[in-house]
């Protein structure tokens, strides 16, 4: 079994829909990342979160340790949030998750 | 990003032949680490480097060397490439463990 998992693997949405990605893991972890990686493959650190959720702009990232699941919301999503979502665990070496591939549609 | 490079961006090789990408830094962090990325499979670390002449290897480092002989360039090293080692590659950066800040990939493709 995978240590984390990401659902769905692919998304597609039309503009303005508010967007769910989920992460689920089964390690024990001091913190969790996500990153986007834009269709030209640069890599953005999203948030880093070790509890509760953190919020930029239209990006929400929440945290629940003791289920050991994690979600990134996007509201009102725009063409320019597609990219690849990448859920990263922190235990004593980074894990990376597979990624969910986002597509918003004008 | 605008503190890490790659180069080449983009190499087209033989099996067989060597093959060294070259990461570059101007922010002075301490940790370095080379990833491949791989359709299926999510980023996996080759080798990483704790500080200049410090390496060690990740979850897929047969294959691969590293160097480090100056803090803001990191050497990885394909001695002789096969067609498995196509893929694309991304070094980052980070002044701690958890952090990483990551260069614009480098996509090799070994024939």
């Amino acid at each position: 079994k995978n240590e984390v998992e990401q659902s769905p693997q692919n998304l597609t949405a039309q503009e303005g829909e508010f967007i769910t990605i989920n992460c689920s893991y089964s390690v024990g972890i001091s913190a969790l990342h996500w990153l986007q990686q834009h269709p030209g493959g640069g890599i953005v650190s999203l948030f880093m979160l070790s509890s509760g959720k953190k919020k930029h702009g239209r990006l929400i990232a929440t945290i629940n340790i003791q289920e050991k699941h994690s979600s990134l919301h996007i509201t009102a999503s725009h063409p320019r949030d597609s990219a690849v979502y990448i859920c990263v665990l922190n235990t004593d070496k980074l894990i990376f998750g597979t990624g969910t591939r986002l597509q918003v549609f004008p | 990003d605008a503190g890490i490079t790659q180069s080449p961006r983009h190499k087209v090789t033989e099996t067989g032949t060597p093959v060294t990408l070259r990461c570059h830094q101007t922010e002075n962090h301490r940790y370095m680490y080379w990833y491949r990325q791989d359709p299926g499979h999510g980023l996996r670390l080759i080798h990483y480097s704790y500080g200049v002449k410090d390496t060690d290897k990740g979850e897929v480092s047969d294959g691969y060397s590293v160097s480090r002989s100056k803090t803001e360039d990191f050497l990885l090293t394909l001695e002789s490439a096969t067609s498995s080692q196509t893929s694309v590659y991304f070094c980052a950066i980070g002044g701690t463990p958890n952090e990483q800040f990551f260069g614009p990939g480098t996509r090799l493709t070994v024939l």
